[in-house]
């Protein structure tokens, strides 16, 4: 694999039930962000990632977690999901090392809808 | 916190025509700004960015000014193709020695170019 992927592309989920998102990369980035994408809103920082073993709330976290057990992986959890956390979710991954701006690769999206 | 406002929504241009997208920020430490495009079905790319140590760059037919005075940069597209037709997202973040700050994003604007 090349860049970042995400799993599943899309999922239909039913109000309450548990829910993670997968998201992988092969770039060897330290820093790995977790967005939503509404219609007319933009992109919202969920948690983010700085390091392997670090986590950090962004703008939207309430009801989203995240881990970060290594380099590779950033998982996002929906513990119970409702109809309001209907949305396209982006992983994306960057290179923080002293010197290196904040570009940010995206993966495809997985597109969420909770019923 | 930042906060970053994206002018226009939509855009309409005719092939070959110019656009403009604006963006304003308001916290005056940010120091770099990137462009992303994203085409439908697609997570965001980066097309341009400009760090606050230059008023000006360019890459063939885009190019992204900043006044940091004013606290405002725009993406300029000349020549437009319909390959161009996406949505156009501008950002901010500070970033200083090795640590980086999140991506503020502006709401995104919709590009639309008519052949």
């Amino acid at each position: 694999i090349a860049g970042i992927t995400q799993a599943p592309t899309s999922q239909i989920l039913a109000a309450g039930r548990r829910m993670t998102l997968r998201c992988t990369q092969d770039m060897r980035h330290n820093a790995m962000y977790w967005y939503r994408q509404d219609l007319g809103l933009g992109l919202r920082l969920i948690h983010y990632s700085n390091t392997a073993g670090t986590t950090g709330k962004g703008e939207v976290p309430d009801g989203y977690s995240v881990s970060r057990a290594n380099t590779d992986d950033f998982p996002l959890t929906l513990a119970s999901a409702v109809p309001s956390q209907t949305s396209v979710y982006f992983c994306a991954s960057s290179d923080s090392r002293r010197g290196s701006y904040n570009e940010q690769f995206f993966g495809p999206g997985t597109r969420l809808t909770v019923l | 916190g930042e906060n970053v406002e994206q002018h226009p929504s939509t855009l309409s241009v005719q092939e070959g025509d110019s656009a403009v997208i604006k963006c304003t920020y308001s916290d005056s430490a940010s120091n770099y700004f990137p462009w992303y495009k994203q085409e439908l079905g697609k997570g965001p790319q980066l097309i341009i960015d400009i760090r606050s140590n230059v008023g000006e760059k360019k890459d063939q037919r885009i190019a992204v000014t900043l006044n940091k005075t004013a606290k405002h940069f725009s993406l300029h597209i000349t020549e437009t193709q319909p390959e161009d037709s996406a949505v156009y997202f501008c950002a901010a973040s500070l970033n200083y020695g090795g640590s980086q700050g999140n991506l503020i994003f502006g709401k995104g604007t919709k590009l639309s170019v008519k052949p």
